[in-house]
């Protein structure tokens, strides 16, 4: 069974520093990684997703990278800013029941 | 487009009472999730439809819950009778399914039974 963790669970960084946040899934199967962002109160929106050939993907200040063999993934926020602040989750698609399985999450505060 | 619509955005019953959610996927988009987000448990898939037809409802976790799927643009999520461990947010999303499988979700519906 496909096991997601995202660590750190919770993040504090000040405004303009460059952050990483780590994804790690125990079955190396995975069609693809997926990294949402929910705001309070607010349903999940996708930032990236990787599909299982590729190493990374980039979408603005985001770049998401991908190790395979290793189970991890990684998030990478340059030069975060007060409204980065939300919690971000990553997503594995895997299995043959096809079925997205989702980390925790890690809570990112941003402090101006 | 509109992206996913849920409705009611929130609900507040009481214990024993029918509860029904609904969504409206993205219009195109023949894949069709209903997840349940706790902090307990996160978010945990309950179901998901293709082509309005149910796939695997291995996450359901009752008979109290039932979905369906009468067409292309309209699903329900039902509860009964309701439970206070059912309060949650209850989340639908949409996709296009194959190798992409990308995911978009709605706003989701807060639960909340006394």
């Amino acid at each position: 069974k496909q096991e997601v963790t995202q660590i750190p669970a919770a993040l504090s960084v000040p405004e303009g520093e460059n952050l990483v946040l780590n994804c790690s899934f125990t079955d190396s199967a995975i069609y693809n990684l997926q990294w949402f962002r929910q705001d309070p109160g607010k349903g999940l929106t996708s930032l990236l997703l990787i599909q299982s050939s590729q190493r990374e993907q980039t979408s603005g200040r985001l770049n998401a990278s991908l190790d395979k063999s290793s189970g991890r993934s990684t998030l990478y926020i340059a030069a975060s800013q007060p409204g980065d602040s939300a919690t971000y989750l990553c997503a594995v698609f895997s299995g043959s029941a096809r079925q997205l399985t989702f980390g925790s999450g890690t809570q990112l505060t941003v402090l101006p | 487009d509109a992206g996913v619509i849920q409705s009611p955005r929130h609900e507040v019953t009481e214990m024993g009472q029918e509860v029904t959610l609904r969504c409206k996927p993205i219009s195109g988009h023949d894949y069709l999730f209903w997840y349940r987000q706790t902090m307990m448990r996160g978010l945990e898939l309950l179901i998901y439809f293709n082509n309005n037809v149910p796939i695997d409802d291995s996450g359901m976790p009752e008979d109290r819950f039932s979905a369906k799927m009468p067409n292309a643009s309209f699903s329900t999520l039902k509860i009964q009778p309701s439970e206070p461990r059912d309060s949650a947010v209850y989340f639908c999303a949409s996709g296009l399914g194959g190798s992409n499988n990308e995911q978009f979700f709605g706003p989701g519906t807060r639960l909340t039974v006394l």
